[in-house]
């Protein structure tokens, strides 16, 4: 299965400052029919389902602020929130989708 | 509007048996494949299952392999998870999800609101 570690486990930032969440895939997840890699992230508050953020590593869902990047290639992977917003206090996810088992990292909690 | 509504979360002791279920609506059900995700109280999540469209082809995470069995009914747009030999490990919010892209391995852009699962004495 491929694991995905995400660092910090924890993050406490302050008010319009950016919080950056990375993600290691312990192998290469990279979808070869469309040269993308198959990492998502979504933000998860308690009693809501998961929010899909991003996908193909990169690509902003629709109706997600633009404060909200992901990047990376490989097996590092990155979510910054660019200016932190008092919505945005919750659990980061990264999920890779490249083979079954799917398999999420631990979670980042982001705090103000 | 996409609607995923799923239930049967309930109290079952260990080693018992639950159904649960997650009705569908606002789109076409048939062609887009389901998944099961699980969020264990304080913990991440985690997938649990996945179902093709037609329902041929199943997957399971090895933690629940030979004791959940994912199923559809297309006629009723009704996804069911059916869990046997429950163990306390299993307590948590279990939710459906698909991707607009209808296959397993893809992301997931749209989800239910969960079901509780306490496997509890």
């Amino acid at each position: 299965d491929i694991v995905m570690t995400q660092s910090p486990d924890s993050l406490t930032v302050s008010l319009g400052e950016r919080a950056t969440i990375t993600c290691n895939s312990s192998q290469g997840v990279f979808y070869n029919l469309n040269n993308e890699n198959s990492v998502a992230w979504y933000q998860k508050r308690p009693g809501h389902p998961p929010k899909l953020l991003i996908y193909w590593a990169s690509i902003r869902e629709s109706g997600v602020p633009d404060r909200f990047t992901g990047s990376g290639s490989g097996t590092d992977f990155t979510l910054t929130i660019s200016s932190l917003q008092p919505e945005d206090v919750a659990v980061y996810y990264c999920h890779q989708y490249y083979s079954t088992p799917h398999t999420f990292g631990q979670g980042t909690r982001v705090e103000i | 509007e996409v609607q995923l509504l799923e239930s049967g979360g309930h109290l079952v002791q260990p080693g018992g048996s639950l159904s649960l279920s997650c009705a569908a609506s606002g789109f076409t059900f048939s062609t887009y494949a389901m998944t099961w995700v699980r969020q264990a109280p304080g913990k991440g999540l985690e997938w649990v299952s996945a179902i093709s469209g037609g329902g041929d082809r199943t997957y399971y995470a090895d933690s629940v392999q030979g004791r959940f069995t994912v199923s559809r009914d297309n006629s009723e747009n009704t996804l069911h998870l059916h869990m046997t030999s429950l163990r306390a490990e299993d307590t948590a919010v279990y939710y459906c999800a698909f991707s607009v892209r209808g296959i397993v391995d893809s992301y997931f852009d749209h989800w239910g609101q969960g079901t509780l699962v306490t496997v509890s004495s």
